[in-house]
């Protein structure tokens, strides 16, 4: 069994801020993780995603992800914020694979940048 | 990379009605996926279309309200059927490719009245 939770449904950060976004889960086999952003009218895009290499996953638009087991977290960061990541963003599970068929999402966190 | 293409994107239907939407992927896939996107809840799986077999349900959906339809490789619909307002949600088609992680549609939100 896995599961997925996002602390924080709406989080408010300022232009050039640090952005984190916290995820936690639970798994009883070894964790694949995932985060996927949904910007306004769009499909869900996979910003980074780990599979038990480095435990620091950078993705795209500057975006990173630090595996924790001890903490069973995967926390999304940007060091300064854009008005173009606002966007709702979406945690997930896989106990094996990317497969869509396995994964499990946590019920999202949306981020607004302020001016 | 799998383009995903949705159709309609959004919709506003009466409710006792039935909207189907369609998924039409670039490239051929073995299995299709269709989720279900509440307001303000996370994805969840309502069933997995095979090309050339019966759609494998999730617990809470079944085939009466969800009819499933997979006639070739690249192309799926979902029907939601005899709609009420609390089937207002987003729902995705989703696909994944061996070795890759998965792709979603645009999403098609629908609001039912």
């Amino acid at each position: 069994a896995q599961s997925v939770t996002q602390l924080g449904s709406h989080v408010s950060v300022s232009e050039g801020a640090l952005v984190l976004l916290r995820c936690n889960y639970s798994s009883s086999v070894p964790p694949y993780l995932f985060w996927y952003v949904q910007y306004p009218n769009q499909g869900l895009q996979l910003l980074l995603k780990y599979t038990s290499a480095a435990t620091l996953v950078k993705g795209i638009n500057g975006f990173e992800a630090e595996f924790k087991k001890s903490e069973t977290s995967f926390h999304l960061t940007k060091p300064s914020a854009h008005m173009s990541d606002a966007a709702e963003y979406f945690c997930a599970v896989s106990a094996r694979s990317g497969s869509a068929r396995q994964l499990t999402f946590g019920s999202g966190t949306q981020l607004t940048v302020l001016p | 990379s799998a383009v995903i293409s949705q159709k309609p994107s959004r919709d506003i239907c009466q409710r006792g009605t039935s909207l189907t939407i369609q998924c039409q992927v670039d490239s051929q896939v073995t299995m299709m996926f269709w989720y279900r996107q509440q307001p303000g809840q996370s994805l969840t799986l309502i069933a997995t279309a095979n090309q050339g077999s019966e759609a494998t349900y999730e617990s809470g959906f079944v085939i009466d309200k969800f009819p499933i339809s997979r006639p070739n490789l690249t192309f799926s619909t979902l029907t939601v059927s005899n709609m009420s307002p609390e089937d207002s949600s987003i729902y995705l088609c989703s696909v994944d490719q061996p070795g890759a992680e998965a792709f979603f549609g645009q999403g098609t939100r629908l609001t039912v009245v």
